[in-house]
Parts: C-alpha cells; structure tokens; sequence
C-alpha cells in the first residue's frame, strides 16, 4: 500500500532558527495536507496542496509540493517556542469515492529558548 | 465550531475485556476515520468509514471492528483488549472530497 515517509523524526532549533521538515510517498499523491500536533493535543489541519510544485505561504510557514507529487516540505522561518510540536504530513489517496489520508510519522520540532 | 468528541479522555481496561471506544461529529461529514498513535509510529489508520453501516479496513485492522449505524457516530471496538492495544486513540472525520480532517481529544488506553 501507499507508504509516507518523513523526515526527521526530531528537530531541536535555537529559537530564531529555520526548521525544516520532508515528506516523500511512494506513489504519486492526489493532494498532501499537513496538520500540527501541540504536546498534549490532537493533530491541527494547517494547509493542503493539490497542484503540482505548488508553493504556499502562512506568515512564517512555507509549504512546498513537489513537481511529481511525489514530495512535499514545510519550512518554518526564525522558529519560535509556539512553534514547539509534531508536524505531520498526509497523503491522501483516492478509494472509491473518498479519500484516505496516510499520515507519515511526524516531525517533533523542539524549539530552546 | 465543528466538533469531534470521543467519549473518554482516558480509559483502563483488564486483559480480555470487550472495549468501546465513541466518537460522534457534528459536522454531517460523510468520512469517519480511527487512528492509533503509538510514539515514534505517527498515525496508523485502523479503520475508516465512508457511509453509514459502510467500513473499510485500514493498515492495522487486527484486533479491532467498528460499527456506524448512524452518520454522526462511529464506534472503535476492541473485541479482546491485550496489552498490546494500550495506545492513543484518534477519530476524525471529513467530507468525501479529501479536504481537512478533523480530529477529537483522543482516547489513552491503558490496558492491564
């Protein structure tokens, strides 16, 4: 079946370093959502992707999908503490007439003050 | 605001007991979905449902059956709780059209 992998599994930043997580698929995705999951809590939907090398924006966020659907990444610019969880991402694929999104095993981004 | 709520926050169970574990949405999503979260293993999908009284399985189905009689519930049932199972569990739901997925608390299962 369809695997999503991620990488890495843990991120300690200084607060005001860049952050980076990666998300590759093994087959070609149909859209790529990415939640956040704070310590203690569910798992937040920040953003979807569905066009091919789609790049979007939220104030310091930058989510990239890749040319092939194959690959996405968020980036986070001067991380700050509220920055501090696990970023998952998710690729959906199409069963029947619904979508199933297959969750990679998340980023913990750890932010010291 | 939409609303996920799974029917315990936490929960102990003995060995070879019959679970239920609820989760009811207010939204009319047509998809219901049930994770287990376990550390460093992300989200395993168990099962998920499309319609009512309609179920599929997901990466991780042994152990486990799920019933939806009605479009706002759908129900997580472990047959015969093992040690095993004591994991995070997480529903969701969302409409068919593979936008957002919305998640309650989450369930931490404790089996003894």
């Amino acid at each position: 079946g369809q695997q999503v992998m991620q990488i890495p599994q843990y991120q300690h930043v200084q607060e005001g370093e860049d952050f980076t997580t990666y998300c590759n698929s093994s087959t070609t995705l149909s859209n790529i959502q990415w939640y956040k999951q704070r310590p203690g809590g569910h798992p937040v939907f920040l953003i979807q992707l569905v066009k091919s090398g789609e790049v979007k924006k939220q104030k310091r966020l930058t989510f990239q999908f890749g040319e092939a659907k194959k690959n996405s990444s968020l980036h986070i610019t001067a991380t700050q503490t509220t920055d501090v969880g696990t970023y998952f991402c998710a690729g959906q694929r199409a069963t029947g007439g619904s979508y199933i999104p297959t969750f990679g095993r998340g980023t913990s981004l750890i932010v010291h003050p | 605001d939409v609303k996920v709520t799974q029917s315990s926050r936490y929960l102990v169970k003995r060995t070879g007991e019959k679970v239920f574990l609820e989760c009811v949405q207010d939204m009319d999503h047509e998809n219901m979905f049930w994770y287990r979260q376990d550390p460093g293993l992300g989200l395993r999908l168990i099962y998920f449902s499309y319609d009512v009284k309609m179920k599929e399985k997901g990466d991780i189905p042994e152990g486990y059956s799920v019933s939806r009689e009605k479009k706002e519930r759908f129900s997580l049932i472990l047959e015969s709780a093992s040690t095993n199972q004591t994991s995070m569990y997480l529903c969701a739901s969302s409409l068919p059209q593979g936008w957002k997925a919305f998640f309650g608390q989450g369930t931490r299962l404790t089996v003894v």
